[in-house]
């Protein structure tokens, strides 16, 4: 257990179904991240926090998407109108500034039927 | 797309051996760091190698650097079958802020 958690850990859902996932990070983290990850694929960075701004977002992450971190403390990220296509673990990871480990949670699994 | 790909694959070996992957990049880097991911399980850190450094060690794990040909090895020696995860290559690709995650490879460890 690295202190970051996510919630659900599994989430089944019909297509076109609008779900939302929430990501605790390490309290003391400022920083925290998004995470897209596909079978055999590596984590696929969607989107970046720094407190409550978020300052970075892929391309990868349509106008469906959309991520907040109110207070600079937990995150949500929704997926609106949800695709196959969307099916995958998403994980979430923080950290501190000036260190670049990552603590990753557990992740939220997506299937969209 | 990955910023990084890992070789090989997947990879077996027997207990007590030692595992070897290696790590490709694209743009230069601040830092590289090395994760492994138990099935279906979040990521844990296991060691960040900066790029002014060229080898570094912790534990069973020694981490080499060639920033000339942007890739990078890790090696874990006296391999336990708890070895047994996936192994990714992360790099922030000079950012400082985003990190790209190679492809991983897949160590299997028999008893």
């Amino acid at each position: 257990d690295t202190g970051v958690s996510q919630d659900p850990r599994h989430k089944i859902t019909k297509r076109g179904q609008n779900v939302t996932f929430r990501c605790d990070p390490i309290s003391e983290h400022n920083r925290l991240y998004w995470y897209r990850q596909t079978l055999g694929q590596g984590p696929e960075f969607l989107t970046y926090f720094q407190n409550e701004a978020q300052l970075e977002k892929s391309r990868l992450l349509s106008d469906r998407f959309s991520a907040e971190r109110p207070k600079g403390s937990f995150s949500t990220l929704e997926i609106q109108r949800t695709e196959q296509g969307d099916s995958a673990m998403y994980l979430c990871a923080s950290r501190t500034g000036g260190v670049d480990e990552q603590y990753f949670g557990p992740g939220t699994r997506l299937t969209v039927t | 797309s990955q910023q990084g790909e890992e070789d090989p694959q997947a990879l077996s070996i027997q207990e007590g051996e030692n595992a070897t992957m290696n790590c490709s990049y694209k743009t230069s880097i601040n830092n590289l760091q090395w994760y492994r991911q138990n099935s279906g399980r979040g990521l844990v850190h296991l060691i960040l190698i900066r790029s002014n450094e060229r080898e570094k060690h912790s534990g069973r794990l020694r981490v080499t650097l060639d920033t000339s040909k942007k890739s990078s090895s890790l090696l874990i020696t006296a391999s336990r079958a708890a070895d047994t995860a996936s192994y990714f290559c992360a790099t922030d690709a000079g950012t400082g802020n985003q990190f790209y995650f190679g492809t991983g490879t897949s160590l299997t460890v028999i008893p």
